[in-house]
């Protein structure tokens, strides 16, 4: 079964601080990508990272970087020096090939002033 | 390059009525895909369009939700005889496929209420 869990449901921290958003992922298939989405309060699903299985280097972009493990079957999300603005609700989503993405059920993150 | 567009953005109606959503992708984007959103949850696949062809249709979409795109360019997403259950955001995202996989790309969704 192909599946993605975000067991944090909800994260508070205050501004500054670091946060990682954890997700863990199932698959049967050895190529697949997973994705991170970001869902302001507007509604609108913003397309973060695209990582394929081959490719396990993580990837930094400003204070955004992205630890992919694939023994852990793991693919979390760290924000240094966390803004306001970065409170958002944070999807993982997985594609394997079907022409959809397998979303979690999302982590909300709340960045205190 | 203007992003995914959808509308309306809310729409509330009451039960047994049919509504009709408007999706207009990324130009030249040649997939479009609806998904269902339910409070606290992430997004459901519902179908998608290859061009013109819709190529697959969820469990989620019963035969009383119809999906078009006839020219290939917007789609529209009906629900005949509305059900509170149906109450979700509805999104609409659009990608240009490249052979292996693509990103998809959304829009800010229509957030429908059954009364």
């Amino acid at each position: 079964a192909q599946k993605v869990t975000q067991a944090q449901t909800e994260i508070s921290v205050v501004e500054k601080e670091d946060v990682t958003l954890d997700c863990v992922y199932e698959t049967r298939d050895t190529t697949y990508y997973l994705f991170w989405y970001k869902q302001p309060p507007s509604g609108e699903l913003v397309f973060l990272i695209r990582r394929n299985s081959f490719d396990e280097q993580n990837e930094i972009s400003g204070r955004y970087s992205w630890n992919f493990q694939k023994s852990t079957s793991s693919f979390n999300f760290t924000i240094t020096a966390s803004q306001v603005v970065d409170s958002a609700v944070y999807f993982c989503a997985l594609y394997f090939g079907n022409e959809k993405l397998t979303f979690g059920t999302g982590t909300r993150l709340t960045i205190i002033p | 390059d203007t992003g995914v567009s959808q509308d309306p953005r809310h729409k509330i109606t009451k039960r047994g009525q049919n509504v009709t959503f408007r999706c207009d992708p990324i130009s030249e984007h040649n997939r479009l895909y609806w998904y269902r959103q339910t409070l606290g949850q992430g997004p459901e696949f519902l179908t998608y369009f290859q061009n013109e062809a819709q190529l697959e249709k969820s469990r989620l979409l019963s035969d009383r939700f119809s999906a078009e795109r006839p020219k290939g360019s917007f789609s529209t997403l009906e629900i005949q005889r509305t059900e509170q259950g149906d109450s979700a955001m509805y999104l609409c995202a659009s990608s240009l496929s490249s052979g292996s996989t693509d990103t998809q790309y959304f829009g800010p969704g229509t957030r429908l209420t059954v009364l």
